[in-house]
């Protein structure tokens, strides 16, 4: 019963390094995305898909690319790593049909320090 | 734009004590509403939703009424554990949005609840 699968849950960067975090659901959604969460303010979008080749930005984009290239993984790149994307990261999936009531899974996170 | 205020915590109460989190928000259209709960070192889990008017959501003894006249959709449980320790979320989803953009979850900042025995 594996849902939504983050890895890796810690990592320290040095800044300008870059990394992927991995994302896979074995649910069969089409839409999943990335969240981040910050002390006082929530979680904010990054970018999410709403299928195999079809992403956009969220709230958050700058600094972060995505590739959706089979309807299970959605990995979030970090180009070049900047201390102000310390942060925990969360993957997210649901189905699209059903309209704005869809149950969103999340993962259990990943934290990312850049030092 | 739309948007979501929840009382900032922390919130302490003793167990079996009354909880009430508020939670307002700010949409164009109906949006629908969740309550998430972020256990320590988890990740977020549903808790309950609602999506439309005066719906009532519940689960493992929390509720929230979709008031739309107030804009809120306050959390209660009559008799808190420590178990409830948690961060809890409002978040609401804009049915206006075309495809995915209705599945885009907009948060409050969370507040975090501590239940001492």
């Amino acid at each position: 019963n594996a849902g939504v699968t983050q890895t890796p849950k810690f990592q320290v960067l040095k800044t300008g390094q870059s990394m992927t975090l991995q994302c896979a659901q074995d649910m069969n959604h089409e839409y999943m995305s990335w969240y981040r969460q910050d002390p006082g303010m929530g979680l904010r979008l990054i970018h999410y898909s709403v299928g195999a080749g079809i992403t956009d930005q969220g709230e958050v984009p700058n600094g972060y690319n995505v590739s959706r290239s089979t309807t299970e993984d959605f990995p979030l790149r970090l180009l070049s790593a900047a201390p102000s994307q310390t942060s925990v990261y969360f993957c997210a999936s649901s189905y699209l049909r059903g309209g704005s009531g869809n149950t969103i899974y999340f993962g259990e996170g990943s934290w990312l320090t850049v030092v | 734009g739309n948007s979501v205020t929840q009382m900032e915590g922390p919130v302490t109460l003793s167990e079996e004590a009354f909880l009430t989190i508020n939670c307002t928000y700010t949409a164009t259209g109906y949006p629908s509403l969740f309550w998430y709960v972020q256990y320590p070192g988890e990740g977020l889990q549903l808790l309950l939703k609602a999506t439309k008017a005066d719906d009532k959501g519940s689960n493992k003894g929390f509720e929230a009424t979709y008031r739309k006249e107030t804009t809120s959709f306050h959390l209660e449980k009559g008799s808190v554990q420590v178990s409830d320790s948690a961060v809890y979320f409002c978040a609401l989803s804009d049915p206006a949005g075309y495809g995915g953009a209705t599945n885009k979850l907009i948060f409050g900042t969370g507040t975090l609840l501590a239940v001492q025995p």
